[in-house]
């Protein structure tokens, strides 16, 4: 069975641009979280969605939002860069993610912002 | 609210000893826990996760971890370190409204 794919892998953008990253679970998953990872916040979850729905959403502002399509497939969107969204974005599946259920993480996109 | 403690940002170990990497967590709920590792430029890889079914959990790699309730620890080992178990390793605690808090993270080094 093919892993989570993300695409795409580094992106480089200006303060002020947008950006939509794309994530595509495993085959069957139908639950979908984002993560930002910096040196100086560690791992912080961002939002998942569960059949096309957002269940919940972590601590960001406004400018930080994401989708969920039919057949599973994720994107997130972040405007108006700012230079602290530079991160390494991950994308995690599972089936239905309930308490005991296990995330499966993809490569990452690695966001530089200049 | 759930939370994870990682005690000690790197770990520094010789090759063939033994890697300990602590985790300590805080859970209104029955806890379910995860250790990830995270190799340079990779994603996560899922290691293992206890989900109360056995407090003695054995995951990839030759890895465990043993989930002590009245310790409220859930402390990660392999008897003997190997070059390639050199990475970033991440403890996580889920919680009922569908996300993983993860721990600070501790980077593993080992010395041939």
């Amino acid at each position: 069975k093919a892993g989570v794919t993300q695409t795409p892998r580094y992106l480089i953008k200006t303060r002020g641009q947008q950006v939509t990253l794309s994530c595509s679970p495993i085959s069957g998953h139908r639950s979908v979280s984002w993560y930002q990872q910096t040196p100086g916040q560690g791992l912080q979850f961002l939002f998942e969605y569960f059949s096309e729905t957002q269940r919940n959403k972590g601590n960001f502002p406004g400018r930080f939002s994401g989708r969920q399509f039919s057949n599973s497939r994720s994107e997130m969107n972040v405007s108006t860069l700012e230079l602290g969204d530079s991160a390494l974005y991950l994308c995690a599946s599972s089936v239905d993610f309930g308490s005991t259920d296990t995330q499966y993480f993809g490569p990452g996109t690695r966001l530089t912002v200049l | 609210a759930q939370s994870v403690t990682q005690l000690g940002s790197h770990v520094s170990v010789s090759e063939g000893a033994l890697v300990l990497l602590r985790c300590n967590y805080s859970s209104s709920v029955p806890p379910y826990l995860f250790w990830y590792v995270q190799y340079p430029n990779q994603g996560l890889q899922l290691l293992l996760k206890y989900t109360s079914a056995a407090t003695l959990v054995k995951g990839i790699n030759g890895f465990e971890a043993e989930f002590k309730k009245s310790e409220t620890s859930f402390h990660l080992t392999k008897p003997s370190a190997h070059m390639s178990d050199a990475a970033e390793y991440f403890c996580a605690v889920s919680s009922p409204d569908y996300k993983l808090s993860f721990g600070a993270g501790t980077t593993v080094t080992v010395r041939a």
